[in-house]
C-alpha cells in the first residue's frame, strides 16, 4: 500500500524555537492530517487540509497541503514544554486513511 | 476524554491468558477501527468495522478476535497471545470508513 515517509524521527529543540517537520508520499491523497500523541494517551486530530494548496492554522500551528497532493508539512512556532509529544501526519484517500511513524519532540525549557 | 473510550488502560497477561480489550463511542460514528503501536513503527492497522460488519482484517493472527456487537462497541479477544504482541492498542472511530478519525487513550499491553 501507499507508504508515507515522515521526517524528521525525531527532533531536540530549546523552548522557543521554531519547528518544522515534514510528510512525503508515492501516491496522492485528497486529504492530508495531523495529529498529535502526548504520552500515554492516543493521538488527537490537530489540522486537517482537504485542498492541494491549502494553508491552515491553529494557533502556533501551522500545516499545508503540498500543490502536488503528495506532501504535507507541519510547522510549530515559539515552541513550548507542552509541545513535547510524537507529531503524526495522515494521509487519506477515497477510504483508505495511512499514518507515518512519527516525529518525536522534545523541547528544552 | 476524547470521546472513545477504551479500557483497561494496562494489561499485563500470560502467554495463555484469555483477555478482551473494550473500545466505546458515543459520537454517532459508523466506522470503527482496532490500530497496534508498536515503538518507532507506524501506525499498523488490524481491523475495520463499518456499521457493525468487518470490512478489512490485516492479515492479523488469528490469536487477536474482533467483535462488534453494535455501532458503539468493540472488542479485541486476545488469547494465547506472544510476547511480541506487547504494545500499545488503539481504537478508533469516525463518521465514515477513512474519514478523520477520534482515537482513544489506548490500552498498555504487555505479554509475559
Amino acid at each position: 500500500g501507499q507508504q508515507l515517509n515522515q521526517s524528521p524521527q525525531s527532533m531536540f529543540i530549546q523552548e522557543g524555537e521554531d519547528v518544522s517537520m515534514n510528510c512525503t508520499s508515492s501516491s496522492i491523497f485528497n486529504t492530508w492530517l495531523w495529529y498529535k500523541q502526548d504520552p500515554g494517551e492516543g493521538p488527537v486530530l490537530l489540522i486537517a487540509l482537504y485542498k492541494a494548496g491549502e494553508l491552515t492554522s491553529n494557533g502556533r500551528l501551522t500545516a499545508q497541503f503540498g500543490t502536488t497532493r503528495k506532501d504535507s508539512f507541519l510547522n510549530i512556532s515559539a515552541s513550548i514544554p507542552s509541545d513535547v509529544g510524537i507529531y503524526f501526519c495522515a494521509g487519506q484517500e477515497n477510504n483508505d486513511m495511512r499514518f507515518g511513524a512519527g516525529t518525536r519532540l522534545t523541547v528544552k525549557p | 476524554e476524547t470521546g472513545v473510550t477504551q479500557t483497561p488502560r494496562h494489561l499485563v497477561m500470560g502467554m495463555t491468558n484469555k483477555k478482551s480489550l473494550k473500545c466505546e463511542q458515543h459520537l454517532g460514528h459508523n466506522a470503527m477501527y482496532w490500530y497496534k503501536q508498536s515503538a518507532k513503527k507506524p501506525l499498523e492497522l488490524m481491523f475495520v468495522y463499518s456499521l457493525e460488519e468487518r470490512v478489512e482484517n490485516n492479515s492479523v493472527p488469528s490469536r487477536f478476535s474482533p467483535e462488534c456487537p453494535n455501532s458503539s462497541h468493540l472488542f479485541l479477544h486476545l488469547h494465547t497471545l506472544q510476547p511480541e504482541d506487547s504494545a500499545l492498542y488503539l481504537c478508533a472511530s469516525s463518521r465514515q470508513t477513512g474519514n478523520g478519525y477520534t482515537f482513544g487513550s489506548g490500552t498498555r499491553l504487555t505479554v509475559v
